[in-house]
């Protein structure tokens, strides 16, 4: 199984501030099957980034990921007020399926 | 568009079966798709328990799989699951969720694009 270990585990900033999550995994992602989510506290994730760094449909520019192989990046340009939010990261290269522990990205 | 809502007891017994079901919206399941059921235990990550496609085919979390059955509806537009012998630990907000590849195919589908609201379930005597 792989494990993904994200960090920071709380990550306090600013609005308008650029906000770097990192997602690193136990052994290589196949194919960099590696996705974002964002959760808002009493709802459901929703997708961001999949493939690594393809946006997933209405999801607005400022948020991009990279990376490949076992260290992945989503990268948050310039924080706005209903950016700050929990974020999970989550792999499906290889089964079973497995999430991150999550990053809290929280006004400073 | 597509929504999926959960539905279930809220409340489980220890030792008992836990059921679940989604109901699909805005979208046949017959038309493709895989379909998923994702846990979040309290202060927990989230858990993927397992995915079904339409024709049936179940993918498990090998940590679950002796205690999870899932069922897919094509003529009710829903797909379900079975939780055995619960414990406190199964304790969670239980997620449905549709999933789908990017360019390149997974089996299953990994990426999840639509989720359901979610659904507290309470494992307590």
């Amino acid at each position: 199984e792989i494990v993904l270990t994200q960090s920071p585990g709380t990550l306090s900033l600013s609005p308008g501030e650029r906000a770097t999550l990192s997602c690193r995994a136990s052994q290589t992602v196949n194919n960099n099957f590696l996705a974002w989510y964002q959760q808002i506290p009493g709802q459901a994730p929703r997708l961001l980034i999949y493939d690594a760094s393809t946006r997933a449909t209405g999801i607005p520019d400022r948020f991009s990921g990279s990376g490949s192989g076992t260290d992945f990046t989503l990268t948050i340009s310039r924080l706005e007020p209903e950016d700050f939010a929990l974020y999970h990261c989550q792999q499906y290269g290889s089964s079973p399926r497995t999430f991150g522990q999550g990053t809290k990205v929280e006004i400073k | 568009q597509v929504q999926l809502q959960e539905s279930g007891p809220g409340l489980v017994k220890p030792s008992e079966t836990l059921s679940l079901t989604c109901s699909v919206s805005g979208y046949s399941i017959y038309d493709g798709y895989y379909w998923g059921w994702i846990r979040q235990p309290p202060g927990m990550p989230l858990e993927w328990i397992g995915s079904i496609f339409y024709n049936g085919n179940t993918y498990y979390n090998p940590s679950l799989k002796s205690r999870v059955t899932m069922s897919v509806d094509t003529s009710q537009n829903r797909f379900s699951l079975t939780l055995r012998s619960v414990t406190a630990a199964d304790t969670a907000v239980y997620y449905c969720a549709r999933s789908r590849n990017g360019n390149i195919v997974a089996v299953p589908a990994g990426i999840f694009d639509h989720w359901g609201q979610g659904t507290l379930t309470t494992v307590s005597s």
